[in-house]
């Protein structure tokens, strides 16, 4: 089955505690992000990958790092976590940019709580 | 700046009834339009992607509609189930740009 997947689901920390997020997608994508989404202020982008070793920022990359060493994983870093980054975390892949005609798909969430 | 608005901000409707719900977008030059419906607590799913010249696409009881002179579009959803209930969130894709620019949506609830 054609998906994107992310780990893990849910997750509590405590501020300064480095945490990773995995996304990985198994439809060879060459387009993969991350979003984060806040009630009332709908996804925002952190950061996106145009391919292997190619990332670049997006809207809110402030306390996030990522890599992209194999077309299928795009990990989500947080080196030092701060109860601001308390959100709801969603992976997405597509074929092509956004700016080409191809549709978008997104992981299931991770809803992360920074104590 | 390029923004994405959507109206209204929450509806809610008898099951069995249509609805439209609106879209106003800034983003230039554009690319293509897509519609996600969003459950709670899980990852948006498409419905539909327009580029700037279709002005209509529908998916079962869903249908957009885009008018890319005055940089609107609405999502008419027909006879409502209560499955409907989720968020729909607009977005928007310039041309030459590999960023999408989300709405903040529309919550759609469904009544028996």
């Amino acid at each position: 089955e054609a998906q994107v997947t992310q780990n893990p689901r849910y997750l509590i920390t405590v501020t300064g505690k480095k945490l990773t997020v995995t996304c990985s997608q198994n439809m060879n994508h060459e387009y993969m992000s991350w979003y984060r989404q806040d009630p009332g202020l709908g996804l925002r982008q952190i950061y996106y990958s145009m391919n292997v070793e190619v990332t670049d920022k997006g809207d809110v990359p402030e306390g996030y790092k990522v890599s992209r060493k194999e077309k299928r994983n795009f990990p989500l870093i947080l080196e030092s976590p701060s109860p601001n980054q308390t959100s709801l975390y969603f992976c997405a892949s597509s074929p092509d940019p956004p700016s080409s005609y191809n549709e978008q798909f997104f992981g299931p969430g991770t809803r992360l709580t920074v104590l | 700046k390029n923004q994405v608005e959507q109206s209204p901000q929450s509806l809610i409707i008898l099951e069995g009834k249509n609805c439209t719900l609106q879209c106003n977008y800034t983003v230039s030059p554009f690319s293509n339009l897509r519609w996600y419906k969003q459950d709670t607590g899980r990852g948006p799913v498409s419905l539909t992607i327009m580029t700037f010249s279709e002005n209509t696409k529908s998916n079962g009881r869903y249908t957009a509609t885009l008018d890319a002179d005055t940089k609107q579009s609405s999502l008419h959803i027909t006879a409502s189930q209560l499955s409907d209930s989720a968020s729909y969130i607009c977005v928007v894709s310039g041309r030459n740009t590999d960023k999408l620019i989300f709405g903040t949506g529309t919550r759609l609830q469904v009544f028996p």
